[in-house]
């Protein structure tokens, strides 16, 4: 079965930089985009962006662009998504996603990983 | 970026009811790129309808989504006590993916 496995919670302070891995099992892991989607405590969801895992190319929300990477790993099935210059409105829980292919929707999620950024 | 709006912001029903649940977009949103999530409480979101009325796998018959343009609706026919959670729409269009701010689902 499809897998999206997160790496564990972190605390970071402000101004540094946090990565979070997702290993994908069960599926051909370049046949499917991996998003990054964020929740603030008790808010909404917020996408950041995205990894094409079969040729490495990215997208960001404009909101995070200069502050997101994503990357990815064909040889363990991985990606990782970095946010820098944190700052205390970056605490939320953060979910990797596969995307249906050519859907615009995300049909398997990790158990989202959390991020607490406080001094 | 095209900002989706729910409404209500809670609705108060009893299993066996009909629910409505609708999602304004600032926007038209292009090509059906429409989609209706669940969420429970410590769990991830759950894909429950994607472009705007196709169900994705395993979801039962009782929900349905509908909409054009910018004016979208999720229904779910008869209430289970397993549906009461809160539901988010997204939307793509113009490179980016938005959600709305959730609609609670709660027993009456």
């Amino acid at each position: 079965q499809v897998q999206l496995v997160q790496s564990g919670a972190e605390v970071k302070e402000p101004g540094a930089s946090v990565r979070v891995s997702c290993k994908s099992s069960g599926y051909t892991f370049t046949s499917y985009f991996i998003h990054w989607v964020r929740q603030a405590p008790g808010q909404g969801l917020e996408w950041l962006g995205r990894v094409d895992p079969s040729d490495a190319n990215t997208h960001y929300s404009q909101k995070f662009q200069g502050r997101v990477t994503v990357t990815r790993d064909t040889s363990t099935s991985t990606v990782y998504m970095e946010l820098s210059s944190l700052r205390s409105e970056d605490t939320a829980i953060y979910y990797c996603t596969r995307e249906v292919p050519a859907r615009t929707a995300f049909d398997s999620w990790g158990r989202g990983t959390l991020i607490t950024v406080s001094s | 970026e095209i900002v989706l709006t729910q409404s209500p912001g809670t609705l108060s029903l009893s299993p066996g009811e009909r629910a409505t649940l609708s999602c304004r977009a600032s926007q038209s949103v292009s090509n059906n790129y429409f989609t209706w999530y669940q969420q429970k409480p410590g769990q991830a979101p759950r894909l429950l309808i994607y472009d705007v009325s196709t169900r994705a796998t395993g979801i039962p018959e009782r929900f349905s989504g509908s909409g054009s343009g910018t004016d979208f609706t999720l229904t779910i026919s008869r209430l289970e006590p397993e549906d009461f959670a809160v539901y988010y729409c997204q939307q793509y269009g113009s490179s980016s993916f938005t959600f709305g701010q959730g609609t609670k689902l709660q027993i009456k």
